[in-house]
């Protein structure tokens, strides 16, 4: 049992690349989530889903793109990169929405746009 | 704003004491918050959640308060050990946009000394 696995671990990107973060999880969850971590301002929910086929959007979406094809997988994607999307990244899962439930995190990609 | 407010500035004890970390949350009323871990190059980590009802909540050497009133929320670890060292977020659970959300503090890096 993985949990969370993120790929690739660390990334490099000139401005105006594209990219595509994938997380991964084998826990049979059903809602699945992208933050973004940077210095002095927590994570912020970048987009959401709350199952396999559906997306939404979360605090910061803009520049970003994702997909939930398969229940275990949902993706990030980066069209156009731009220095301000340097960050972290964490994808997480959860069972459910319940108030009660735990997100379970990844272990994070690190990505830095040039 | 939707600010968590956790003390930016590392908290530094000894090993042995309590440490206590604050967590304030002024412009919300949420009735659920959860505190998690979280070490370097690594995603978060579940520790805890509180209900508005509950005041009070432990396990183990941890022990979390939950003050409606003051909109804040305490993290006490007691006979701490180094291997306590480690940032930890809060985070409430909030109704913004439409749906309740979980959203993250900055966190606050603690570092107990041997």
């Amino acid at each position: 049992n993985a949990g969370v696995t993120q790929t690739p671990k660390f990334r490099v990107l000139k401005t105006g690349q594209s990219m595509t973060l994938l997380c991964a999880q084998d826990m049979n969850h059903e809602y699945m989530y992208w933050y973004r971590q940077d210095p002095g301002m927590g994570l912020r929910l970048i987009h959401y889903s709350v199952g396999e086929g559906t997306t939404a959007k979360g605090e910061v979406p803009d520049g970003y793109n994702v997909s939930r094809l398969k229940k275990q997988n949902f993706l990030l994607g980066l069209e156009s990169a731009a220095p301000s999307q340097t960050s972290v990244y964490f994808c997480a899962s959860s069972y459910s929405r319940s108030p009660e439930e735990t997100q379970y995190f990844g272990p994070g990609t690190r990505l830095l746009v040039l | 704003s939707q600010k968590i407010e956790q003390n930016s500035e590392a908290l530094n004890i000894q090993e042995g004491k309590t440490a206590t970390l604050t967590c304030n949350y002024t412009n919300y009323s949420p009735a659920y918050l959860q505190w998690y871990r979280q070490d370097p190059g690594r995603g978060p980590v579940f520790l805890l959640l509180i209900r508005e009802n509950e005041k009070e909540k432990r396990k183990e050497r941890l022990k979390v308060t939950f003050d409606t009133t003051l909109k804040q929320s305490l993290f006490h670890i007691t006979a701490s050990q180094p291997a306590d060292s480690a940032t930890y977020l809060c985070a409430p659970r909030v109704y913004i946009s439409g749906t309740y959300k979980y959203i993250f503090g900055t966190g606050t890096r603690l570092k107990v000394l041997a």
